[in-house]
């Protein structure tokens, strides 16, 4: 079966840096997307990976490794609005999207 | 604001009740989906329409009927549900439905209890 994994919850420090795991068993790879979820609002994108590497968007940065079927997104400079929830999803042979439960982060003064 | 608008955003209704919800985009998107959010669980893709025909229906129980009269209008009937339907229902348009960066833009979704 195909799988998405990410940890439940994290909590992090305001200003620090926290990175968010996601591996992920799928039938295929045709990229990987991250988005944030605020509660009670709209996934929102974030990342896109299809090659291995690095992918920067200000304080965000996504990394993928293809043999290793990871990714994890990297958040610097904490701010509180960071707090929310941060879904991994996976497009396999199909492009179909396959998510995670997503991880909700929780960010302390 | 994601271009993306659900209403309502809150419904309440009993198990033999009939509503509908409404989802319009003003992308001008091809793709449009309806998923379904429950409470630490992954999304799931309950319907998927391609240029208003309907490409994927994922196994949803035909308690659900999706309806796109259009590419900016898609409407999910509601009737004789059950309490575990209760969840969060969430619209999204993609610009095509398929290809390499196709990213979906999500509507801010309608929160449904069930009693």
């Amino acid at each position: 079966g195909q799988n998405i994994d990410q940890p439940t919850e994290m909590t992090a420090t305001e200003g620090a840096i926290v990175q968010i795991n996601c591996t992920y068993q799928t039938s295929g790879f045709n990229g990987l997307f991250w988005y944030q979820q605020h509660a009670g609002e709209a996934p929102t994108f974030l990342s896109y990976n299809v090659l291995d590497g690095l992918e920067e968007k200000g304080r965000f940065s996504s990394v993928l490794s293809r043999s290793k079927g990871y990714s994890y997104l990297l958040l610097k400079e904490l701010q509180m609005k960071d707090s929310a929830s941060y879904l991994c999803a996976v497009r396999d042979s199909n492009y179909q999207l396959i998510w995670g439960a997503g991880t909700k982060l929780i960010i302390k003064p | 604001e994601t271009g993306v608008t659900q209403t309502p955003r809150h419904l309440v209704m009993g198990m033999t009740n009939k509503k509908s919800l409404k989802c319009e985009q003003h992308l001008g998107h091809n793709a449009m989906y309806w998923y379904k959010q429950s409470a630490k669980k992954p999304l799931e893709l309950m319907f998927v329409y391609n240029f208003k025909e309907q490409t994927e229906n994922n196994s949803v129980p035909s308690r659900f009927s999706p309806e796109c009269p259009n590419s900016s209008h898609l409407f999910l009937h509601l009737h004789t549900l059950q309490p575990e339907d209760s969840a969060l229902y969430l619209c999204a348009s993609s610009p095509r439905l398929a290809g390499d960066q196709e990213t979906q833009y999500f509507g801010p979704g309608t929160r449904l209890l069930v009693l």
